[in-house]
């Protein structure tokens, strides 16, 4: 079946530019997840959705970052006035629900770099 | 919060021989431990994980071994392959969200 889908895969944007990441979970997976990998160096978490709720945004490195899942599948993760030092992939992941029990998905990632 | 550590960073070894990576994390409330394998360029996919109610787990030629008291955890890869090459990745959680280690690059050689 479908996996996690993630668009576009690859992003230029100019310093100062705002850049939206859209992530397409699989298909009725309820948990939904965002990390940031820097080259050479683990996922790191951003931020998690239980259907349409933002649970936790701990991981949100400054207020330029916001994500949305308005209708509990599809999410967008925007950054705004994009600096050089966000330029890393970013990965969504989804799991059929909450907890350890159940399997988190990776999509592709989107690469994102600043010049 | 929680922190989780990662050895070797790089790890060599000859097709056929064994692959140990070790991981250390700093939360006790810490219950599940995956280990997902990342190619160039591609998605991390989960390999095997663990949770603490057990101390063993054993995949064909991979397993994780987990030690609640000294909060550490390490894979195991027998009779490594080509096909094996890769990034490693472990990770620790308490409720939801994955805490990744740094990474370990493993090359076998044939």
């Amino acid at each position: 079946g479908a996996g996690v889908s993630q668009s576009p895969r690859y992003k230029v944007a100019k310093r100062g530019q705002d850049v939206a990441l859209r992530c397409d979970p699989i298909s009725g997976h309820v948990s939904l997840f965002w990390y940031q990998q820097a080259l050479g160096q683990g996922p790191e978490f951003l931020t998690y959705f239980q259907n349409e709720a933002q649970l936790d945004k701990s991981g949100l490195p400054s207020d330029r970052f916001f994500a949305e899942r308005p209708e509990g599948s599809v999410s967008t993760l925007k950054i705004q006035r994009t600096q050089q030092e966000d330029s890393a992939v970013y990965l969504c992941a989804s799991s059929l629900d909450r907890g350890f029990l159940y399997e988190q998905y990776f999509g592709p990632g989107t690469r994102l770099t600043v010049t | 919060g929680e922190n989780v550590e990662q050895h070797p960073s790089t790890l060599s070894v000859q097709e056929g021989d064994s692959a140990v990576i070790k991981c250390t994390y700093s939360d006790s409330a810490s219950n599940y431990f995956p280990w997902y394998k990342q190619e160039l360029g591609k998605r991390p996919q989960l390999i095997i994980d663990i949770r603490s109610n057990v101390g063993e787990k054993k995949d064909q030629r991979i397993a994780v071994t987990l030690n609640k008291t000294a909060k550490h955890f390490s894979l195991h890869i027998t009779e490594t392959q080509p096909e094996d090459s890769a990034v490693y990745f472990c990770a620790a959680s308490d409720t939801d969200k994955l805490i990744f280690g740094t990474g370990t690059r493993l090359q076998v050689f044939p």
